[in-house]
């Protein structure tokens, strides 16, 4: 069975400019969230789907980062404009439907903004 | 509010060593615990977790007891390999699903 994975493995750019992230969960995982680690800091929850609806996005920093999950399979993370602080590695992770389930995770997209 | 608070790195042994990472936490009600790893160049693997008080988790050689009492979840093994070179992070789940972690300790085995 394929695990969660995400693409890219690494994006630099320049400050301003736009990046998307996308992450596949595993088949079936109704559940999907992102977190982020940036430089130095631990790991941070951004937003949890459930199918296709934000269950939860209080993590979310502020209004340049936009995530989709269109049709509840794949989601994309998009930062626009992206800043310095933006810098890290970006991780998401899948779950069956009910709350005990184990979050497995993919390995990451590391982001540098210049 | 939840917090997971893990000790600094890096640690390094040499191998067969016996290892112990330190991981308390503060948390309203009953949250699962978890150890999470991440080898060189790869993503966060589970490595072992807990669901409530007193429970063991355990894989590949590593353990960590649920201890209500001291609000820990501390990482153990008796004899560490230079494969088990990696960042160990801990983590507390919330009623909501969220995970919060630890920042994480970096292991280093030396032959």
């Amino acid at each position: 069975e394929a695990g969660v994975t995400q693409f890219p493995s690494h994006s630099v750019i320049e400050k301003g400019q736009t990046v998307t992230l996308r992450c596949d969960p595993i088949s079936g995982h109704d559940n999907l969230y992102w977190y982020r680690r940036v430089m130095g800091k631990e790991i941070k929850f951004l937003l949890h789907f459930v199918k296709e609806s934000k269950q939860d996005e209080s993590g979310m920093p502020n209004n340049r980062f936009l995530a989709e999950r269109t049709g509840g399979t794949y989601s994309t993370l998009k930062v626009q404009p992206a800043e310095l602080e933006d810098s890290g590695v970006y991780f998401c992770a899948s779950s069956l439907p009910t709350r005990e389930e184990t979050q497995y995770f993919g390995p990451g997209t590391r982001l540098l903004v210049l | 509010g939840n917090s997971v608070t893990q000790m600094e790195g890096p640690v390094t042994l040499s191998e067969e060593a016996f290892l112990t990472i330190n991981c308390t936490y503060t948390a309203t009600g009953y949250p699962s615990l978890f150890w999470y790893v991440q080898y060189p160049g790869e993503g966060l693997q589970l490595l072992l977790k807990a669901t409530k008080a007193d429970d063991k988790g355990s894989n590949k050689g590593f353990e960590a007891t649920y201890r209500k009492e001291t609000t820990s979840f501390h990482l153990e093994k008796g004899s560490v390999q230079v494969s088990d070179s990696a960042v160990y992070f801990c983590a507390l789940r919330r009623s909501n699903y969220q995970l919060i972690w630890g920042a994480g300790t970096k292991l280093i085995i030396k032959p």
